[in-house]
């Protein structure tokens, strides 16, 4: 099946700066690439997603960027605010079926007021 | 129901105990899925159903593993002889099938600590 990988495992920004995370994905069929933000004791919520036919996408301080021929993409938050402390996943559709998401292992993104 | 409902929300067993945990998807959502998310990881996939296909079951880890679904209605995820490595937060989630737009929606999970 697919496998995505996701680093950091951890990330520490001062409030008002940027985070970068980045996922690689191993199955070049794979063509949606959603992102979840999952706080403490809560379930994923699904943030920005993009799909194989745009490079980019953006929804106010977050943006998705894929490359596809790297099978990379990034989430990037700007303007962090403490509120967007959380666990973000990223996911790749599996070849096994048109819905089946495989998750990244997470990173834990701390903000720091 | 306005979104994933599952039950119960924290299950506390013996080591060798068969459990049931019950999932109720989003009306009119046709896709259903599991997942497990071990404590500080990520969500690893179990299985997938979609309408009236046979499922998908290549995440399951073991045959002590099970899930049924009636049609596009709840599901039950069943693990017999429980073990402590069972311990997670088994995670339902729905969608509304090849429609990417709508993603997938989860419910709050099932607690499961194996004693």
């Amino acid at each position: 099946g697919e496998n995505v990988e996701q680093h950091p495992s951890t990330l520490s920004v001062q409030e008002g700066d940027s985070a970068v995370i980045k996922c690689t994905y191993s199955d070049s069929a794979s063509n949606y690439f959603p992102w979840y933000k999952q706080e403490l004791g809560k379930r994923p919520q699904l943030i920005i997603d993009i799909r194989s036919n745009v490079g980019e996408k953006k929804d106010q301080r977050i943006a998705v960027t894929l490359n596809k021929t790297a099978k990379h993409f990034s989430l990037h938050i700007t303007e962090t605010q403490p509120e967007d402390s959380a666990v973000y996943f990223c996911a790749a559709i599996g070849r096994t079926g048109a819905n089946n998401l495989f998750f990244g292992t997470g990173t834990r993104l701390t903000v720091i007021p | 129901g306005a979104g994933v409902s599952q039950s119960p929300s924290n299950k506390v067993t013996e080591k060798g105990k068969d459990v049931e945990l019950r999932c109720d998807p989003i009306s009119g959502h046709t896709a259903l899925y599991w997942y497990r998310q071990r404590l500080g990881q990520g969500l690893e996939f179990l299985i997938y159903f979609q309408g009236n296909s046979a499922p998908d079951k290549s995440g399951l880890p073991s045959d002590r593993f099970s899930a049924e679904r009636t049609g596009e209605s709840v599901s039950t995820l069943t693990i017999q002889r429980t073990q402590q490595e069972d311990s997670a937060v088994y995670l339902c989630a729905s969608s509304l099938g090849g429609d990417f737009r709508y993603g997938y929606t989860f419910g709050s999970g099932t607690r499961l600590t194996v004693v």
